[in-house]
């Protein structure tokens, strides 16, 4: 079965600091790799998505993330963080077209001026 | 509309009440779904809908949850006897087949508490 984890509950960056959020997942194939951003109140919005091809997968607002096949992982990476990413931030996985995503449990991101 | 819309935005019921919660997706959006996120959790899969069809209902938690979308558009989802676990963000998300592959777009939310 499709897992995510997401090891870090929450995350304190400076504003103007750099970032990275972690996360791992268990799917036997090719997996559809997510990364969305809620803020509180909010619905989720996607910031990137990986299906193929270039493992550095550019997003909105700033963000990458990098596949790496072996480590299972999928890391969200933003080079400057500002006040307005505070949010919670969900990985998820999915196996195919238009199928459910399965989440991870999200991290928590503070950020401190 | 522009977006998801759900409604109500919370919802309080006493344990052991009905409620149903609505969904209505981006106009002629085909698929339809529904999460369930607890209190510091990620959203877990509840049902999926192809326009009126339930193609896939594997995350309903128990037989008191029940989903619907009669005419491929707006859909329901019910809870019979609600239980203070049930208490959650009941999230709704539709999406376009003709868009990208998932290009999934969520509503706010309802947020649900049992007391």
């Amino acid at each position: 079965a499709q897992s995510v984890t997401q090891p870090d509950i929450h995350i304190t960056v400076s504003e103007g600091a750099s970032l990275e959020l972690r996360c791992n997942y268990s799917y036997g194939a090719t997996p559809y790799l997510f990364w969305y951003v809620q803020s509180p109140g909010q619905g989720l919005q996607l910031l990137l998505k990986y299906f193929s091809g270039d493992t550095l997968v550019q997003g909105i607002k700033g963000f990458e993330a990098e596949f790496k096949r072996s480590q299972s992982s999928f890391n969200l990476r933003k080079p400057s963080v500002h006040w307005s990413d505070a949010a919670e931030y969900f990985c998820a996985v999915g196996k195919e077209y238009g199928n459910k995503l399965v989440f991870g449990a999200g991290t928590i991101l503070r950020v401190k001026s | 509309g522009a977006g998801v819309s759900q409604s109500p935005r919370y919802k309080v019921a006493k344990r052991g009440q009905d409620v149903a919660l609505r969904c209505d997706p981006i106009s002629g959006h085909v698929s339809l779904f529904w999460y369930q996120q607890a209190l510091g959790q990620g959203p877990e899969f509840l049902t999926y809908f192809q326009n009126e069809a339930q193609l896939d209902k594997s995350g309903l938690p128990s037989d008191r949850f029940f989903a619907e979308r009669p005419e491929g558009s707006v859909s329901t989802l019910k809870i019979q006897r609600t239980q203070q676990e049930d208490s959650a963000v009941y999230l709704c998300a539709s999406s376009s087949l003709r868009t990208n592959n998932y290009g999934y777009t969520f509503g706010s939310g309802t947020r649900l508490t049992v007391v």
